[in-house]
Order: C-alpha cells, then structure tokens, then sequence
C-alpha cells in the first residue's frame, strides 16, 4: 500500500498564475479530505468528498479555490490567480468512511507564490 | 465550532526523560481523539486513536488518556529518544467527519 500520494511535492508559481494540486488516495478510502497548513493559521480543514461527492466545502476560500474528484482514484485542488498568501503546505487525507476512520496524510505540496 | 487549544508550544527533553503533550477542546459531544506526528517536510503520520468510551490507552512508549469531563486530551511519550524529535498534533473529529487540529507541540529529544 504506497499511502496516499500527492504530487508534485514541491510547486512554485508567480502572482497571478494557476496551480494543480493532484491527490490519490488510498485504495478502498471513500473518503478524501484536503488541509492547508501555515505557520500562522496552523492545519485548517477545506473541503471533504465522499464517494467522489463534494460533502463539505465551508474551510474553501470563496475565491479563486476549487476542488474537484472526477474519479475514485484522484482528486484535484485548484487555485487560481495565486496570490503570496496561498503560500502554504496542501495537505491531502483519505479515510473509509464513518464516524471514527482514521484520516491517513499524504506527504503534502509546498505551494510557493512568489 | 470545535475549538482545540494544545501545550506546550515547544518541549524539550533528555533521551530516556517523558514527554507530555496536552489537548483541550470544547464540545463535550465529541467522541473521537486523534495524536499525529509530523518530521521535517513529511505529512503527518497516525499514532493513535482514541475513542470517548476509552480513558487510557498505551501502544509502543506512548499513553493516551482522555478525561471527558475536563474535555482533556493527553499524550505521554515514555522513554523518549532523538527519533522522537518532530511536531506532535493532535485532533478531534467534529461530527461531520472533519478534524479540527492542535496548533501542534515541537518536541526536541536531546541525547
């Protein structure tokens, strides 16, 4: 079981630009949830799928993020227009689904706006 | 919304010494308990989960009590050792699946 994956490991963009953060999770795991962890803020939840549905997206800055789970194999983050404040790790878990599951982290994407 | 308040910021301790991490939350309906341990540039790993109708809970060196009464949350690493040097976490899972998360306690094992 390779845990869940999470690429790239590391992204830098200028102001202004796009960014994909792409995320697999463990096979078998319905459940597949998304964080952004600062210095500042420490680790805030942002959105959650279940069986590939969008559940819970109240952690999602209104503007300029979107997530996405087009298949049971990956999800996708999207940030637009990246401004220096994105900068941050994008931390990707995925869990059976349940009260109780344990949420398993991907290794994260150091997202960089310069 | 859940709250989570963890101390001490920081800890450091000699090889072979305990280390002690606490947690306090806010909503007493919580029922699910979480201690997670992130190295440098790594994700965070799972150490262990504890459930409300659970008091004490040791695997490995490590102790996890819950008073559910005082809404307190404790990690005890027995014995550390410098391969337990990282940031230690801890989290509650709100009632609509997602954690709400420590601010984290850096733990320095110093040999």
């Amino acid at each position: 079981n390779a845990g869940v994956i999470q690429t790239p490991r590391h992204k830098v963009t200028g102001k202004g630009q796009e960014a994909t953060l792409w995320c697999e999770p463990i096979s078998g795991h319905s459940a597949v949830f998304w964080y952004r962890q600062t210095i500042v803020q420490g680790l805030e939840f942002l959105t959650y799928f279940r069986n590939q549905a969008p559940i819970d997206d109240s952690g999602m800055p209104k503007e300029r993020f979107s997530a996405q789970m087009p298949n049971q194999s990956h999800s996708t983050l999207k940030i637009q227009s990246t401004q220096p404040q994105d900068s941050a790790v994008y931390l990707c878990a995925s869990s059976l689904v349940g009260l109780g599951y344990e949420q398993y982290f991907g290794p994260g994407t150091r997202l960089t706006v310069l | 919304g859940e709250q989570v308040e963890q101390r001490p910021p920081h800890l450091s301790v000699r090889e072979g010494d305990s280390a002690f991490i606490i947690c306090t939350y806010t909503d007493s309906a919580t029922a699910y308990f979480y201690w997670y341990k992130q190295e440098p540039g790594a994700g965070l790993q799972l150490l262990m989960s504890v459930f409300s109708n659970v008091d004490r809970k040791e695997e490995q060196g490590l102790t996890v009590l819950l008073n559910k009464k005082d809404k307190r949350l404790s990690l005890n690493l027995t014995a550390a050792h410098p391969g337990d040097s990282a940031v230690y976490f801890c989290a509650v899972e709100t009632g609509n699946y997602k954690y709400v998360f420590g601010a984290g306690t850096r733990l320095k094992v110093i040999a």
